[in-house]
């Protein structure tokens, strides 16, 4: 059972435009949600994070908005460029939990067109 | 953050012989974890590594099929044994930042492809 569910699997985004890629999840003790951005041949990133007691954090050109609510969470790219273009996964922990796993979502590959 | 290096970063190898992957942190960590990605597909987590004590193994992974060293707290060892073409995937180690038990640092990690 997929603990993570992430969409599109692929986006192709003009320079200059904005990328987004959501996930959703099932499971409330998760309490950490992580992206990470990952170039062929390199081990994943770590991009920008969030907690679910804020709704919104922005770190550059990367925003993750998060609605507790619905379960759901969504990276936000402004201003894309081609540099951008990699694998993006979404994640979540549960921080209490002892053994402290990820639960990733399946990726989003994303193009950046010049 | 932390910094962490794996060796061999790529390898091919024939069906049924046994691969060992190193990782190495630059600083002393508790757990680390090890995770298969398979081609074009999202990490899985195989197992958490703690110094000191048996791995913890995730479903679906069996330490007979991939047994784990951990002899320090900055070194550790994931053997992929008696391989198979299904095998092939990229092998990556784990760690959290330090001061942390959530934030996750991955290695470069090690390509390995079996004929």
């Amino acid at each position: 059972q997929q603990q993570v569910k992430q969409s599109p699997q692929s986006l192709i985004v003009q320079k200059g435009g904005i990328s987004i890629i959501n996930c959703a999840y099932e499971n409330t003790a998760f309490d950490y949600f992580p992206w990470y951005q990952q170039f062929p041949g390199k081990g994943p990133a770590l991009l920008i994070a969030i907690r679910p007691d804020v709704s919104e954090k922005k770190e550059g050109r990367f925003t993750i908005s998060f609605n507790k609510s619905a379960k759901q969470f969504s990276l936000h790219i402004m201003d894309s460029q081609p540099g951008d273009s990699a694998t993006y996964f979404c994640a979540a922990s549960d921080r209490g939990s002892t053994l402290g796993r990820l639960y990733f979502g399946r990726g989003t590959q994303l193009t950046v067109w010049p | 953050s932390a910094v962490i290096s794996q060796k061999p970063s790529r390898d091919i190898c024939q069906r049924g012989t046994s691969l060992t992957i190193q990782c190495q942190v630059d600083s002393q960590v508790t757990m680390m974890f090890w995770y298969r990605q398979q081609p074009g597909q999202s990490l899985t987590l195989i197992a958490t590594a703690n110094q000191g004590s048996e791995a913890t193994y995730e479903s679906g992974f069996v330490i007979d099929k991939f047994p784990i060293s951990r002899p320090n707290l900055t070194f550790s060892t994931l053997t992929v044994s008696n391989m198979s073409p299904e095998d092939s995937s990229i092998y990556l180690c784990s760690v959290y930042a330090s001061g942390t038990s959530y934030e996750q640092y991955f290695g470069p990690g090690t390509r390995l492809t079996v004929t």
